[in-house]
């Protein structure tokens, strides 16, 4: 399967604290992107992070990606209680970027 | 602004009954147009996606069909519904970048 691990597949943490989430996928990437999922909802893109980049910002968020290990990982800084939600890697692959391929998630608890 | 909109919200079905589920976006022409299914504490699985009018592409053979009657309308079907059909969809959109995608709010289908 070419299907994109996240890892672990639950977090719980208290808030103010910083949460890492793991991804890793098998065959080469023309992108990897995070969404976020709140229970019963749709998914929301958070960042898009190119296979020729390393690493990558937004407000709380840092992404980084290592195409030698086929792994990236998503690190929530501060975390806040409005952060509990499902998150997912999702991966362009190379010869096919009209398609993503949607990792299994971890879902993250922050206790105020 | 773009937006996507799904419907029914919920649906509950007996096995054996006809679907149809629309999703339409607003906001944006020749959309990439995509269905997913997601079980319950799971990834998503791609379905169905469209470059065009009339144009579908099948991932995962099953008793679904798609249909792209207009440019911002996808549709997805069924002629009878199996128990295992149950889950969440989600329709997305992607523009001509096929960088992030757009969710719509899903709908949650049960057959019984």
């Amino acid at each position: 399967s070419q299907q994109g691990e996240e890892d672990p597949q639950a977090l719980s943490i208290q808030e103010g604290e910083n949460a890492t989430m793991n991804c890793s996928y098998k065959t080469s990437i023309n992108n990897l992107q995070w969404y976020r999922q709140n229970s019963g909802r749709g998914l929301v893109h958070l960042i898009l992070i190119r296979s020729n980049e390393r690493e990558k910002h937004s407000g709380r968020l840092r992404v980084t990606l290592d195409t030698s290990k086929k792994s990236s990982s998503l690190l929530i800084t501060a975390s806040r209680a409005a952060d509990t939600a499902s998150y997912f890697c999702a991966t362009a692959f190379a010869g096919s970027a009209r398609q993503l391929t949607f990792g299994s998630g971890t879902q993250l608890t922050v206790l105020p | 602004s773009q937006t996507i909109h799904q419907w029914p919200a919920t649906l509950v079905q007996p096995v054996g009954s006809p679907l149809s589920l629309e999703c339409t976006v607003e906001g944006t022409s020749n959309p990439n147009l995509y269905w997913y299914r997601q079980a319950a504490g799971r990834g998503l699985q791609l379905l169905f996606y469209s470059v065009g009018i009339g144009q579908i592409s099948s991932e995962v053979p099953q008793n679904l069909s798609a249909s792209r009657p207009q440019d911002r309308q996808f549709i997805l079907s069924s002629k009878k519904l199996l128990l295992s059909d149950s889950g969440f969809y989600l329709c997305a959109w992607t523009g001509p970048s096929y960088n992030e995608q757009f969710f719509g709010p899903g709908t949650r289908l049960t057959v019984l």
